[in-house]
This record gives structure tokens, C-alpha cells and sequence, in this order.
């Protein structure tokens, strides 16, 4: 059963507008979130994270939203720009107080921005 | 170099050969890790090594046999492998210690013949 669920597998969206992306999640344990972005032929590349003691963090263009009630979060990009265009992946860890975690991802979302 | 670097990209092999995949890090990290994304599925962690011993093992079958002789290298050795294991491995570094962040390699392109 996938713990982390992006359920939207690409998103078009007009250059210059916002782009939201979308992450569920179901495991309660989880308590830091990141997104990533990977272009073809390139590995994963870390954008931004968060802890689940906030429930926002900005870094420039991205900001990332994070509802634990609902168990959501979402990365907003604005303005979106032609090199965004790429795929999305939300992924999540739980703090297991031993250093080194794995982290579970979705599936990604593919991001197209239009001209 | 720089980052997380990964040979070879492209990897051919039949269902008899015996091959590695190699990882080198150059961020001075003390975790590494190995996943796998197969087709239309998620990344899977595989294996994880914090200051050079092995964390966790994703109930990964043996044919897939890690190593990590020190913290800048991991090693994938692949033997008997199976058409199904084709997939993009990649190889992700992190500080540990609770700092979350990975910081993945461009892959390894795995076809089983």
C-alpha cells in the first residue's frame, strides 16, 4: 500500500502562473517532508523540505504547505517558469533516532509549463 | 568531481553475469543509501549504510549484495539477476545524524536480458 500519493501524474500550467502539486500521505509516523524535482537522464535533485512542527516554508519561487490534519501538502511554484518543467517527487521519513533514514516517495507528477 | 557520481550509467547484463554498480560521494556525508525505480512505480529504498554499516535492508533479495568499504564509496554487486530487475538504481548520500536531506547520483540504467 503506498504510504506517500501524488495522484496527479503530469500538470500543465501557463508560464508566469502558479503551479500547486499535490502530496497525501498516511503514515502518522512521518514528521519531515521534501520535495524533489528530476529532469530525464538526471538523478532526483532536492528542492525544499519541511518539518511537521511548521506548516510553511518559502525558499524564493517555492513554497511548500504542509496540513497535518488532512495529512497533505502541496508545492506551490510562482511564477512558473519554461526550465520548471520537469517531474515532481513528494517524499516523507519518519525520525527513527538512528541517523540515517530512508525515504518513501510518490509516484511524481510531470510537470509541463506552457509558452 | 563533484556531488554524488555513479558507473557505470548504462549497464546491459544476462541472467548469468556477475556485475557491480558503483557509487562515490564527494560531500563528505556519513550515510548512503540504494534505491530502485522501476517503471511506473515509486523509488524504493533498498539499502542503507549509516558510518559504514549496513541499517536497513528493505527486504531486498540476494542476488543484490551491497558493500560500503568506506564512506565515500558503496557498491551494488548484482549476480543471477532477473528480466524483472531491470530498473534506473540510484545512489543517494546524506550527513545522517538526522539531517534529512538526500542527495541523489544521475543512476544506473539496469537491462536484464
Amino acid at each position: 500500500d503506498q504510504q506517500v500519493k501524488q495522484n496527479s501524474p503530469s500538470l500543465s500550467v501557463q508560464e508566469g502562473r502558479i503551479s500547486i502539486l499535490n502530496c497525501d500521505y498516511t503514515n502518522s509516523m512521518f514528521d519531515y517532508f521534501l520535495w524533489y524535482k528530476k529532469y530525464p537522464a538526471e538523478g532526483p535533485t532536492f528542492l525544499i523540505s519541511i518539518s511537521s512542527i511548521k506548516d510553511k516554508n518559502e525558499d524564493g519561487r517555492f513554497t511548500v504547505f504542509l496540513n497535518k490534519s488532512a495529512k497533505h501538502l502541496s508545492l506551490h511554484i510562482v511564477p512558473s517558469q519554461p526550465g520548471d518543467s520537469a517531474v515532481y517527487f513528494c517524499a516523507a521519513t519518519g525520525h527513527s533516532g538512528g541517523g540515517a533514514d530512508g525515504l518513501t516517495f510518490g509516484k511524481g507528477t510531470h510537470l509541463i509549463i506552457q509558452p | 568531481e563533484t556531488g554524488v557520481t555513479q558507473t557505470p550509467r548504462h549497464l546491459v547484463m544476462g541472467m548469468t553475469n556477475k556485475k557491480s554498480l558503483k557509487c562515490e560521494q564527494h560531500l563528505g556525508h556519513n550515510a548512503m543509501y540504494w534505491y530502485k525505480q522501476s517503471a511506473k512505480k515509486p523509488l524504493e529504498l533498498m539499502f542503507v549504510y549509516s558510518l559504514e554499516e549496513r541499517v536497513e535492508n528493505n527486504s531486498v533479495p540476494s542476488r543484490f549484495s551491497p558493500e560500503c568499504p568506506n564512506s565515500s564509496h558503496l557498491f551494488l554487486h548484482l549476480h543471477t539477476l532477473q528480466p524483472e530487475d531491470s530498473a534506473l538504481y540510484l545512489c543517494a548520500s546524506s550527513h545522517g545524524q538526522g539531517a534529512y536531506e538526500q542527495y541523489f547520483g544521475p543512476g544506473t540504467r539496469l537491462t536484464v536480458t
